[in-house]
């Protein structure tokens, strides 16, 4: 079937720090990939996506790369600041159901001055 | 890019009454809606799937007769929560795809939902 599996957390980081947030999937074919960002008390922002194999995605600083040898979509940022402190989760589209999304369980981020 | 809005934000009721949340698509026709939960620090599981004119098609342990749903036009779908219990507390978030093919889902801001 169809799953997302994200590191857990809470990732807390000082500002200006590097962040990874790991992210794997199963799924049949080639499904689409994403990254959204949750604010406290908000309902989910797309961050990014990418929709083939070697595809980066990238927004607002953040990048990840569809790589289909390691079945992965970290997220990544070289530096992070204040107003990045959110959940990120990670999420698949594999097309059977057109709009279904399948998530990770999310991963807190908390980012310190 | 597209903007799905979900109403209220947030509401209080009492055990046993029902509340319902709206999600409505602004800007394009979403031919389908779903619904999640969210409980807190954990995922967003799927309750539903909705087309519209159509049936709500519900996952796996989600009861139907508890959490209603409608979409009965193609900008609009609710949610009905039934003889609500504290146990329904939870954050509701509705996501509206309009069919152009292709991963284009737009999320709502979520639902606060506190039965006390």
């Amino acid at each position: 079937g169809n799953s997302v599996t994200q590191m857990e957390g809470p990732v807390t980081l000082s500002e200006e720090a590097f962040l990874t947030i790991n992210c794997t999937y199963t799924a049949t074919g080639y499904p689409s990939l994403f990254w959204y960002v949750q604010y406290p008390g908000e309902g989910l922002q797309l961050l990014l996506k990418a929709t083939k194999a070697d595809d980066k995605g990238s927004n607002k600083g953040f990048e990840a790369t569809y790589r289909k040898e390691t079945t992965s979509f970290h997220l990544e940022k070289g530096s992070v600041q204040v107003s990045d402190s959110a959940v990120y989760f990670c999420a698949l589209y594999r097309g059977s159901t057109l709009g279904r999304l399948y998530f990770g369980r999310g991963t807190q981020l908390t980012v310190w001055p | 890019g597209a903007v799905v809005s979900q109403h209220p934000s947030w509401v209080i009721c009492k055990s046993g009454t029902s509340v319902k949340i709206e999600c409505r698509s602004l800007d394009f026709q979403a031919t389908t809606m779903f619904w999640y939960r969210q409980f807190p620090k954990q995922s967003l599981m799927l309750m539903a799937t909705s087309n519209e004119g159509s049936k709500a098609t519900y996952e796996q342990g989600v009861e139907k007769d508890k959490f209603l749903i409608n979409h009965a036009s193609l900008t609009l779908s609710t949610l009905t929560v039934t003889s609500a219990h504290p146990e329904d507390s939870s954050f509701y978030i509705c996501s509206a795809s309009g069919g152009q093919g292709g991963p284009y889902t737009f999320f709502g801001s979520g639902t606060r939902l506190t039965v006390v």
